[in-house]
């Protein structure tokens, strides 16, 4: 199976903040790379597929970038409703994996 | 709208099956797939497998092969996935999501959740 690592696991930011998370798959996977973003108590919701396509209806503060094995997810300005745990997932090949997530919390 | 509807919360013992059901609306059911994909407490997300809504082709993750079943009834645009021989390490919450025609290609929209327990 193709292992996704995530990094960092954790992080505190302020509202308006650049963030970046990193996702690193244990082999090339293209840009077979998909980003989730998921609230507390909530399902996951698509963010960024395709490793840099924005999902119809998703803010444009949103963006990633990224092929073969390091992609990574930038908010380019942190909003109080982006406060939530962020995975990746490949889809190079089943099973499809997700990364161990990134939960982002407020400083 | 788009929408996925799921079936409530179960308790079950170890050893029973559970069956989750998963309605779909708002769109052409047969064009897509449904991956289901599950949540430990506190954990993160592992998917499970997907169905072909059109064809009833089905993709299994290896360690639930045996174990887990996944069915279509087009008739009522509604997708099943059953789970057998239940294990406390089963307790999670379950969720259907709408996948490509091919297995994988994102997971949009899903639904609320199911959550399982399994418990003596």
């Amino acid at each position: 199976d193709i292992q996704m690592t995530q990094s960092p696991s954790s992080l505190s930011a302020s509202v308006g903040d650049r963030v970046t998370i990193t996702c690193r798959a244990s082999q090339s996977i293209g840009s077979y790379l998909n980003w989730y973003r998921q609230k507390p108590g909530k399902a996951p919701k698509v963010l960024i597929y395709a490793a840099s396509s924005l999902q119809s209806g998703v803010p444009s503060r949103f963006s990633g970038s990224g092929s073969g094995t390091d992609f990574t997810l930038t908010i380019s300005s942190l909003q109080p409703e982006d406060f939530a745990t962020y995975y990746c997932q490949q889809t190079y090949t089943t099973p499809l994996t997700f990364g161990g997530g990134t939960k982002v919390e407020i400083k | 709208q788009v929408q996925l509807v799921q079936s409530g919360a179960e308790v079950k013992k170890p050893g029973a099956s559970v069956k989750v059901s998963c309605k779909a609306s708002g769109y052409t059911f047969t064009s897509y797939g449904i991956s289901w994909v599950r949540q430990a407490p506190g954990q993160g997300l592992e998917w499970m497998g997907w169905i072909s809504a059109y064809n009833g082709n089905t993709n299994y993750a290896q360690k639930l092969q045996g174990r887990v079943t996944m069915t279509t009834d087009t008739s009522t645009s509604t997708a099943y996935m059953e789970l057998r021989s239940l294990r406390s390490d089963d307790t999670a919450v379950y969720y259907c999501a709408r996948d490509g025609a091919v297995a994988g290609t994102y997971e949009d929209p899903w639904g609320q959740g199911t959550l399982v327990t399994v418990s003596s």
